[in-house]
């Protein structure tokens, strides 16, 4: 079945610093979605990447979606401690499918002031 | 604006009780689905429906029933609890191959 890899694991930050989390699926993707869960919450849906190579850009998110649609990543300049939570991909199958998404593990960002 | 409920929010089980999770949305989405989240492993599909009255299930299915009698309404039965199913459950809906928007999430423990 489809496998979504997201790494690292664990991202550690100085306030300020930039921090990248990165997402390989072992298919071809119809489309990835991002979300952002906070400590005790739930997953927030924050974006979804459609087209080959497409970037998108939100405040200081910088979302973009490999040419091959099996990889992805997600930016943050000069983070801030709102930004503190677990950043979560989720791949849709190429062909459709309602067999929901794939999520990726999570990337856990800490931020230290 | 409600969009997905979960009920109840937190609950402790003893090992071999059962109890059935509510899950409700109001945005009239199609699709319904139960994940489970655990430390270092993400969200894992338990089970899904496509539409009222169907069913099926996801990725570690073992132990869970479902049932979606009302397109509104999506529960998660668990008929003998187990140490192993101490988690958080979330569940999302969505429509086609939109966001998926989450319940706050049910904490449980069995003990």
């Amino acid at each position: 079945g489809q496998q979504v890899m997201q790494i690292p694991q664990y991202q550690h930050v100085q306030e300020g610093e930039d921090f990248t989390t990165y997402c390989n699926s072992s298919t071809t993707l119809s489309n990835i979605q991002w979300y952002k869960q906070r400590p005790g919450g739930h997953p927030v849906f924050l974006i979804q990447l459609v087209k080959s190579g497409e970037v998108k850009k939100q405040k200081r998110l910088t979302f973009q979606f490999g040419e091959a649609k099996k990889n992805s990543s997600l930016h943050i300049t000069a983070t801030q401690t709102t930004d503190v939570g677990t950043y979560f991909c989720a791949g849709a199958a190429a062909g459709g499918g309602a067999d929901g998404l794939t999520f990726g593990k999570g990337t856990h960002l800490i931020i230290q002031p | 604006n409600a969009g997905v409920t979960q009920t109840p929010k937190f609950r402790v089980l003893k090992t071999g009780q059962s109890m059935t999770l509510l899950c409700a949305q109001d945005m009239n989405h199609e699709y319904m689905y139960w994940y489970r989240q655990d430390p270092g492993m993400g969200l894992r599909l338990i089970h899904y429906s496509v539409g009222e009255g169907t069913t099926a299930k996801g990725e570690v299915p073992d132990g869970y029933n479902v049932s979606r009698l009302k397109k509104q309404n999506f529960l998660l039965g668990l008929e003998s609890a187990a140490p192993s199913q101490t988690s958080v459950y979330f569940c999302a809906s969505r429509s086609g191959d939109t966001e998926a928007f989450f319940g706050q999430g049910t904490r449980l423990t069995v003990v």
